[in-house]
């Protein structure tokens, strides 16, 4: 059962134009999301996040929206750069629950290219 | 400021062997994470470390998996005996507050069982 979702696995889009990562959860429980993203041959590296109570963090180029009521949430990158190349997960937890622990998508590989 | 080290990057060894991860958490991250992370897919829990108490190993497979953070800093994860279904990238995160600033990741170890 998979409570984090990013269906599509990968995306490319123009160096200067804006890029637009998806996710989908099932559990209204979560109240807390993160995004990372991670290069090759690296551990992930947390990007931005955003609590439930928010609708938007923005962070310099990189944007997150929330709508709880679809359960979805999306990461803005603009102006895309080179650099932003990598596989972007996003992730969601529960942040007052003694139980809680990060739940991570699949990940989006994301190509910027010239 | 160092980031969070883990040992060996690479691994490779035949099925029924035993093996073993080992990390250094960032300088003052009481909380610990060893996730793995198979191909196609995000991290995923494997156990959790307040200090040096296991606060979540749900995920654990503890048949053949073993953890441990002695005096709550380093930490050692093992598999014994490894089976193919192991081969992974196993991560090691820490955090001194992860609502505000996500968890840091070291490079992992790429286990490969033959």
């Amino acid at each position: 059962d998979q409570q984090v979702k990013q269906n599509s696995p990968s995306l490319s889009v123009q160096e200067g134009r804006i890029s637009i990562l998806n996710c989908d959860y099932t559990n209204s429980m979560f109240d807390y999301f993160l995004w990372y993203k991670k290069y090759p041959a690296e551990g992930p590296t947390f990007l931005i996040s955003i609590s439930s109570i928010k609708d938007k963090n923005e962070d310099g180029r990189f944007t997150v929206f929330l709508n709880k009521s679809a359960k979805h949430l999306s990461l803005h990158i603009v102006p895309s750069q080179p650099g932003d190349s990598a596989v972007y997960f996003c992730a969601a937890s529960r942040r007052y629950s003694s139980a809680s622990k990060i739940i991570f998508g699949s990940g989006t590989r994301l190509s910027i290219r010239p | 400021e160092a980031g969070v080290v883990q040992s060996p990057r690479y691994k490779i060894i035949e099925k029924k062997q035993p093996v073993a991860f080992w990390c250094n958490p960032i300088s003052g991250h009481n909380t610990l994470y060893w996730y793995r992370q198979n191909l196609g897919q995000g991290p995923e829990l494997l156990i959790r470390y307040e200090n040096e108490e296991a606060v979540d190993d749900s995920q654990l497979p503890k048949d053949r998996f073993s953890a441990e953070r002695l005096k709550g800093v380093d930490s050692t994860l093992k598999i014994q005996p490894a089976e193919l279904g192991d081969s992974a990238v196993y991560l090691c995160a820490s955090s001194l507050d992860i609502q505000r600033e996500g968890s840091f990741f070291g490079p992992g170890t790429r286990l490969t069982v033959l």
